[in-house]
């Protein structure tokens, strides 16, 4: 039963296009997640947010950034899109951000980039 | 930083038979849990197992698996493979608040 919702299910752009992808959570969780999936099948955290903290992983280029009204959104903003972002964009969320808590999926967001 | 190791690329396998999915990983912290997702073709990852304790066994949907932390494993193993397992399986360790760190992922066929 799905629980974490991503929209939209695909989209293609242009190199130099910004695009934006929602997520909405409905567990009552506190913190969510995005992941980059790449053509690999490789799962890369991105960011996590819990309302207090954001958690950024270095290595993501700085055209990314989260968005968040409230702790049941993130969305995920990408200024100019390049080819290498062609992936699909996996949000997730959990009770809290500790060790111990399990990450809830959502079906991703496919971007081609063109 | 963390890091999981897990069998590379694709394991195939006949219906009924048994498989086993190799887990090896790296951390510095000790407040640590470990899990097994699986993913369907276009469908999200979800949860198969978890498990922070030690030599403790566990078992979801026929699949079990044991952390040692002697040997910083945690293999994934199923006795008797159904088609329906044809999936893409990662193994993944959170520490401290940062997130699950993934494996490369696996995938599995089933042959009937």
């Amino acid at each position: 039963e799905t629980a974490v919702f991503q929209t939209p299910n695909y989209h293609v752009t242009q190199v130099g296009n910004e695009v934006s992808f929602n997520c909405k959570q409905t567990l009552g969780h506190d913190t969510m997640y995005w992941y980059k999936q790449d053509s690999k099948k490789l799962l890369k955290i991105m960011f996590s947010y819990n309302n207090k903290q954001l958690i950024v992983n270095e290595t993501v280029p700085r055209r990314f950034s989260p968005q968040s009204s409230d702790k049941a959104h993130l969305n995920l903003r990408i200024k100019s899109v390049e080819p290498e972002d062609s992936a699909v964009y996996l949000c997730a969320s959990s009770r809290l951000g500790g060790s111990q808590n399990t990450l809830y999926f959502g079906a991703g967001t496919r971007l081609s980039v063109l | 930083g963390d890091s999981v190791t897990q069998t590379e690329g694709l394991v195939t396998v006949t219906e009924g038979l048994p498989v086993m999915l190799n887990c090896t990983y790296q951390t510095a912290y000790s407040d640590v849990a470990f899990f097994w997702y699986v993913q369907y073709l276009n469908e999200a990852p979800k949860l198969l197992l978890r498990s922070s304790t030690d030599n403790k066994r566990t078992e979801h949907q026929g699949f079990h698996a044991t952390l040692h932390k002697s040997s910083s494993s945690f293999h994934l193993q199923k006795s008797s493979v159904q088609l329906s397992d044809s999936a893409l399986y990662y193994c993944a360790l959170s520490a401290y608040a940062q997130g699950l760190t993934f494996g490369l992922g696996t995938r599995v066929s089933v042959f009937p």
